[in-house]
């Protein structure tokens, strides 16, 4: 029982260049969400979905679209990568108490 | 809207010592409360949580009461080791139907021996 997977653990992209960051989850929960981890800013919701076909926006969801095609999948997408979208990923699944994703690094040069 | 607030680390403590990690909040509605822990280079776990007024949350030897009063969830441990050290976050969801964690900026713990 993995949880909450995502891929990939690290990533750099270049200015403008788009990407998806997967997760997936195998505990059949309908709710899964991504965040971003900044220093000092502790954790940002960027955006969430309460089942499959439905998505809604957090805190901070510039740049970044999601899709939500099945309970167990949740990818977010960078639309056209900026340096400011250089953070730790982490998703997110579960039900008041929700188990999080070991993280994806990405660094935008 | 739904706000959490921590102490600001780091905090450095001696293997043994009393742990306190102090978190108050602001929340429309009534909260349900929790604390994260996140060891070096992994995501977040939950540590413990609590759903109303006068719960105690416990897991690990650390423990947190909700104090609807003062709107706070302070974390304690009695005796903290060196394999404590971590950054801890306090957060909470609030609002009917609402999953939305609102997290603290975190406070990082480094036990010495």
């Amino acid at each position: 029982n993995a949880g909450v997977t995502q891929t990939p653990k690290f990533q750099v992209l270049k200015t403008g260049q788009s990407m998806t960051l997967q997760c997936a989850q195998d505990m059949n929960h309908e709710y899964m969400s991504w965040y971003r981890q900044d220093p000092g800013m502790g954790l940002r919701l960027i955006h969430y979905s309460v089942g499959a076909g439905i998505t809604d926006q957090g805190e901070v969801p510039n740049g970044y679209n999601v899709s939500r095609s099945t309970t167990e999948d949740f990818p977010l997408r960078l639309l056209s990568a900026a340096p400011s979208q250089t953070s730790v990923y982490f998703c997110a699944g579960g039900n008041y108490g929700y188990t999080f994703g070991s993280g994806t690094r990405l660094t935008v040069v | 809207g739904n706000s959490v607030t921590q102490m600001e680390g780091p905090v450095t403590l001696s293997e043994e010592a009393f742990l306190t990690i102090n978190c108050t909040y602001t929340a429309t509605g009534y909260p349900s409360l929790f604390w994260y822990v996140q060891y070096p280079g992994e995501g977040l776990q939950l540590l413990l949580k609590a759903t109303k007024a006068d719960d105690k949350g416990s897991n690990k030897g650390f423990e947190a009461t909700y104090r609807k009063e003062t709107t706070s969830f302070h974390l304690e441990k009695g005796s903290v080791q060196v394999s404590d050290s971590a950054v801890y976050f306090c957060a909470l969801i609030s609002g009917a139907g609402s999953y939305q964690l609102t997290f603290g900026k975190g406070t990082k713990l480094s036990v010495i021996p």
